[in-house]
C-alpha cells in the first residue's frame, strides 16, 4: 500500500461544476505538496500547506492534520483545467529524511466543455 | 528568473551509451533534486543535493551519477544506459527541504532502445 493515496484516480467533469480530489497519507507529514502535470507538460506546483486552507483564485486546498487527509477542490471548472493532480507528502521522519517527498500516482482531470 | 532549466528536452539513447542531463535554476535555492516519473507511477527520487558539494542517493540511484560544484547546476549523468531507464526525468529545487514551493524543470524525455 502507497504512503501517499489519491482518489478518484480517474476524475471526467462538465465544465462549471465543482471538482474535489482527494489525498491520505499513513504518516505523519509536515507538509503536503499539491501539483499540477498537463499533458506531455512540465510540473507547477500549487499550493503547499501543513495546516489549514488555502486558496488560489478557483483553487481551494485543505488539510486536516489528525485525519491525515488533504483536499484539493476545483470551483467553477474550466476545460484548461485538465491535466493530472498530485499530491506530495514531506513524512515527518527527522534529519535523515532531506528531500524525501512521497507522492501520490495522480489524479487524472478531464473536464468536458 | 529563468527558474529551472533543463536540457536537453528528448533524447534516445542506445543501450550502453552514456549522457549527462542538464539541470540549472536562477534562484540560489540550496536543495536540488532529480526524480523519473514512469508511466503510471509516482515520481521516485533518483538523487538530491542540500548545497554546493553535498549530494546523496535517493529511492532508486542506480545507474546515475550527480555533482553539485555550484550552487546553480545539478547534472544528472547516466553511465552504460540501459532500457529500464526509459523515463521522464524532472529535475526540481526548492528554498526550504520540502516546506516551501518545489520548482520543476520541464523535463527530459528519454528513451533508451
Amino acid at each position: 500500500k502507497n504512503e501517499v493515496e489519491q482518489s478518484p484516480q480517474n476524475l471526467t467533469a462538465q465544465e462549471g461544476e465543482f471538482i474535489t480530489i482527494n489525498c491520505s497519507y499513513s504518516v505523519g507529514i509536515s507538509a503536503l505538496h499539491w501539483l499540477q502535470q498537463h499533458p506531455g507538460g512540465g510540473i507547477v506546483s500549487l499550493f503547499m500547506l501543513s495546516s489549514g486552507k488555502k486558496k488560489h483564485g478557483r483553487l481551494i486546498a485543505t488539510i486536516n492534520i489528525q485525519e491525515k487527509h488533504s483536499s484539493l477542490h476545483i470551483t467553477a471548472s474550466h476545460p484548461r483545467d485538465s491535466a493530472v493532480y498530485i499530491c506530495a507528502c514531506k513524512m515527518d521522519a527527522g534529519g535523515t529524511s532531506y528531500g524525501k517527498l512521497t507522492f501520490g500516482q495522480g489524479t487524472i482531470l478531464t473536464v468536458h466543455p | 528568473n529563468a527558474g529551472v532549466t533543463q536540457t536537453p528536452k528528448f533524447r534516445i539513447l542506445k543501450i550502453g551509451q552514456s549522457m549527462t542531463l542538464q539541470c540549472a535554476q536562477d534562484m540560489n535555492h540550496n536543495y536540488m533534486y532529480w526524480y523519473r516519473q514512469d508511466p503510471g507511477m509516482g515520481l521516485k527520487l533518483i538523487y538530491y543535493s542540500v548545497g554546493a558539494g553535498i549530494t546523496d542517493k535517493g529511492e532508486v540511484p542506480n545507474g546515475y551519477n550527480v555533482s553539485r560544484s555550484t550552487t546553480e547546476d545539478f547534472p544528472l549523468r547516466l553511465e552504460l544506459a540501459a532500457p529500464s531507464q526509459t523515463s521522464v526525468y524532472f529535475c526540481a529545487s526548492s528554498r526550504r527541504d520540502g516546506r516551501e514551493a518545489l520548482h520543476f524543470g520541464n523535463g527530459t524525455r528519454l528513451t533508451v532502445t
